[in-house]
C-alpha cells in the first residue's frame, strides 16, 4: 500500500533553517511528482512547492520562494524541503503529497501524516 | 492567482439529511487540454487530508457513493445525500489548472446538529 512519512519538524528561531523528509513507498516514486502542503495552526490548507517526477522543474508559492527548495532523491524515494530564513508565519504542519504520474501535475491522491514547524523566539 | 470561495463555510447537518458544499472560482477551471482540475478533499480533526474526488467528479477508491461531485466551469458542487457521523470534518476544493500555484478553497466545517 502507498505510503507517505513525513519527518524532520521542530522548533526553530526565526532566521533558521530546517530539511523536512518525505519517505515514501507503495509506488514507483521516480515516476510521480510530489508536492508539500502546510496548514498553519487552526487555518486552511496551502500548497507550498510542487517538483516533477524527474526532479527538472520545481515551482513554489511567491512567499516562500528563494527561501525555499524543493528536491529529491529518486534512489531513496524521498522528497525533501529544504526551508531557510524562517518566519514566524512559516508555522505550519508541513505534509507531503502524492502528484499525478510522468508530466502530470495534480494528483494529491495520498498524503503524509504531516510535520510540525514552529518559528518562535 | 485563481481564488476559490467556498460556501457556506459552516454546515451543522442533521443525520441522514442532505448537505451541499459551493466551491465557485474566480477564472473557468477549464484547461487548454480540455480537462477541469478541480480536487475535493475532507480532513478529520486531527488527521491528513483525504482526497474524495479528483477532475471535478471522479469519486476516489473507498469514498461512499453517498458522496458526489459535480460542476463546471467556474461552478462546482460537492453533495453528501445522508450525511453519517464520520462525515464531519473540513471539506476543501483545490484548482490545479492555472498553476502555479495551486490554490485551495478557505474550507467548509460540517458537524452534526
Amino acid at each position: 500500500q502507498v505510503q507517505l512519512v513525513d519527518s524532520g519538524g521542530g522548533v526553530v528561531q526565526p532566521g533558521e533553517s530546517l530539511r523536512l523528509s518525505c519517505e515514501t513507498s507503495g509506488f514507483i516514486f521516480r515516476n510521480y511528482g510530489m508536492h508539500w502542503v502546510r496548514q498553519a495552526p487552526g487555518k486552511g490548507l496551502e500548497w507550498v512547492a510542487f517538483i516533477r517526477n524527474d526532479g527538472s522543474f520545481q515551482y513554489y508559492v511567491d512567499k516562500v520562494k528563494g527561501r525555499f527548495t524543493i528536491s529529491r532523491d529518486n534512489s531513496k524515494n524521498t522528497v525533501y524541503l529544504e526551508m531557510n530564513s524562517l518566519k514566524p508565519e512559516d508555522t505550519a504542519v508541513y505534509y507531503c503529497a502524492k502528484g499525478q504520474y510522468g508530466s502530470g501535475w495534480f494528483g494529491f491522491d495520498y498524503w503524509g501524516q504531516g510535520s510540525l514547524v514552529t518559528v518562535s523566539s | 492567482d485563481v481564488v476559490l470561495t467556498q460556501s457556506p463555510l459552516s454546515l451543522s447537518v442533521t443525520l441522514g439529511q442532505p448537505a451541499s458544499i459551493s466551491c465557485r472560482s474566480s477564472q473557468s477551471l477549464v484547461h487548454s487540454d480540455g480537462g477541469t482540475y478541480l480536487n475535493w478533499f475532507h480532513q478529520r480533526p486531527g488527521q491528513s487530508p483525504r482526497r474524495l474526488f479528483y477532475r471535478v467528479s471522479n469519486r476516489d477508491s473507498g469514498v461512499p457513493d453517498r458522496f458526489s461531485g459535480s460542476g463546471s466551469g467556474t461552478d462546482f458542487t460537492l453533495k453528501i445525500s445522508r450525511v453519517e457521523a464520520e462525515d464531519v470534518g473540513v471539506y476543501y476544493c483545490i484548482q490545479g489548472t492555472h498553476w502555479p500555484p495551486f490554490t485551495f478553497g478557505p474550507g467548509t466545517r460540517v458537524d452534526i446538529k
